[in-house]
């Protein structure tokens, strides 16, 4: 099986810009959990998709949102985007939802830099 | 609300010689713990997880790692340290109520002397 995929790879922003970042999770996967990765904050946990509805959100002001198409592709979208966005983000496959025992299929990330 | 505490920022170790990376845990739940690692320019590889029952935990590339209670640890060792353990690893917890989401630690970068 082809493992979770995001697109673009690198992204280069400008402040006041938004910018919207692509997963294709595992064939089969059903559940899309989105994290930032920052060398000062370390990986945090943006939100989770399920049956293209957000079930969980973390603590990342309303900038952040997202979506879940029926394919279960996800995106991710930053708008007004700051300097501070500049970050690794991560996009995770699993199975199912709800089920904590479950392993999280990572994918290679999108970096983006905000100048 | 749960929390990994990863000691040690970054460990050196020689090739052939153990490696241990510590990991301590606090959730108001039992947990579920996982060991990530990430490599240069990637995502992260699911090394190995602890849910229920054994708390001996073998995982791949060699890893392993035991789940203490009593310590509230899952320390990450090897026997032997390769070249291409060379990483960065994370530890996760997972099973706070009502959120499957993962809590990272703040990493721990291996690095493997010749």
């Amino acid at each position: 099986k082809a493992g979770v995929t995001q697109t673009p790879r690198y992204l280069i922003k400008t402040r006041g810009q938004q910018v919207t970042l692509s997963c294709s999770p595992i064939s089969g996967h059903r559940s899309v959990s989105w994290y930032q990765q920052t060398p000062g904050q370390g990986l945090q946990f943006l939100f989770e998709y399920f049956s293209e509805t957000q079930r969980n959100k973390g603590n990342f002001p309303g900038r952040f949102s997202g979506r879940q198409f029926s394919n279960s592709r996800s995106e991710m979208n930053v708008s007004t985007l700051e300097l501070g966005d500049s970050a690794l983000y991560l996009c995770a496959s699993s199975p199912r939802m709800g089920e904590y025992q479950e392993t999280q299929y990572f994918g290679p990330g999108t970096r983006l830099l905000v100048l | 609300a749960q929390s990994v505490t990863q000691l040690g920022s970054h460990v050196s170790v020689s090739e052939g010689a153990l490696v241990l990376l510590r990991c301590n845990y606090s959730s108001s739940v039992p947990p579920y713990l996982f060991w990530y690692v990430q490599y240069p320019n990637q995502g992260l590889q699911l090394l190995l997880k602890y849910t229920t029952g054994a708390t001996l935990v073998k995982g791949i590339n060699g890893f392993e790692a035991e789940f203490k209670k009593s310590e509230t640890s899952f320390h990450l060792t090897k026997p032997s340290a390769h070249m291409s353990d060379a990483a960065e690893y994370f530890c996760a917890v997972s099973k706070d109520t009502g959120r499957r989401a993962l809590t990272f630690g703040s990493g721990t970068r291996l690095q493997v002397q010749p």
